[in-house]
């Protein structure tokens, strides 16, 4: 069975900084590229940054680059996103979700990052 | 960053069909395959249509996709009151290099 289990969300201050963690299970991760998704409170969704199997590629939104770094642990079957400069915007619940050929087919439960002073 | 448009909201009775339209441009529906996703309240969302038209294993037949041109359309036939959800679009956009979502539409059974 496929399973995200993502973490780190936390309270941080505007230009803090945090590090998202996704655990993946049930398949082989190195075979597939990750994407994280957020939703900010009471808001649609909003794709944030993937990243491709070997880690070679990567994209993100334009409101977090330069801030935000997507990166891979093929090894130890995780996903990460490096957050800093936080900003009040970037407060919503983030998703990893795994990606296969530009569709998102499975999505974990999702961590709180709350920005605020 | 673009969105694809989406209606804010819909409603039917149970029983009835609805549809959601999805309004994009050339460097995104127009090129690239376009995925639904539907979100249960205080859920995660789960993947409902994926490459325009096709349904994962476990999603009923109720739901379908189409695509035309720049836009896309997600019906639901037969509505039944857990299909209450909030719904998006989306689609690989080439000249941002980002995956776009639409702005979600809120499904509701009356």
């Amino acid at each position: 069975e496929v399973q995200l289990v993502e973490s780190g969300g936390n309270l941080v201050k505007p230009g803090g900084f945090l590090r998202l963690s996704c655990a993946a299970s049930g398949f082989t991760f190195s075979r597939y590229w990750m994407t994280w998704v957020r939703q900010a409170p009471g808001k649609g969704l909003e794709w944030v940054a993937n990243i491709k199997e070997d880690g070679s590629e990567k994209y993100y939104v334009d409101s977090v680059k330069g801030r935000f770094t997507i990166f891979r642990d093929n090894a130890d079957n995780s996903l990460f996103l490096r957050m800093t400069s936080l900003r009040v915007e970037d407060t919503a619940i983030y998703y990893c979700a795994r990606d296969y050929r530009g569709w998102l087919e499975y999505w974990g439960q999702g961590t709180l990052v709350t920005v605020t002073s | 960053q673009s969105v694809l448009s989406q209606p804010p909201s819909t409603s039917g009775t149970p029983g009835q069909r609805v549809t959601i339209s999805c309004s994009g441009s050339d460097s995104n529906i127009g090129t690239n395959i376009v995925n639904w996703y539907q979100q249960l309240p205080g859920t995660a969302p789960k993947l409902l249509i994926y490459d325009n038209y096709q349904r994962p294993s476990g999603v009923p037949d109720r739901f379908s996709g189409s695509k035309s041109g720049t836009s896309a359309s997600l019906a639901i036939s037969g509505l039944q009151s857990e299909d209450e959800a909030d719904y998006y679009c989306a689609a690989w956009d080439g000249s941002l290099r980002s995956h776009l979502f639409g702005t979600g539409t809120k499904v509701s059974v009356l």
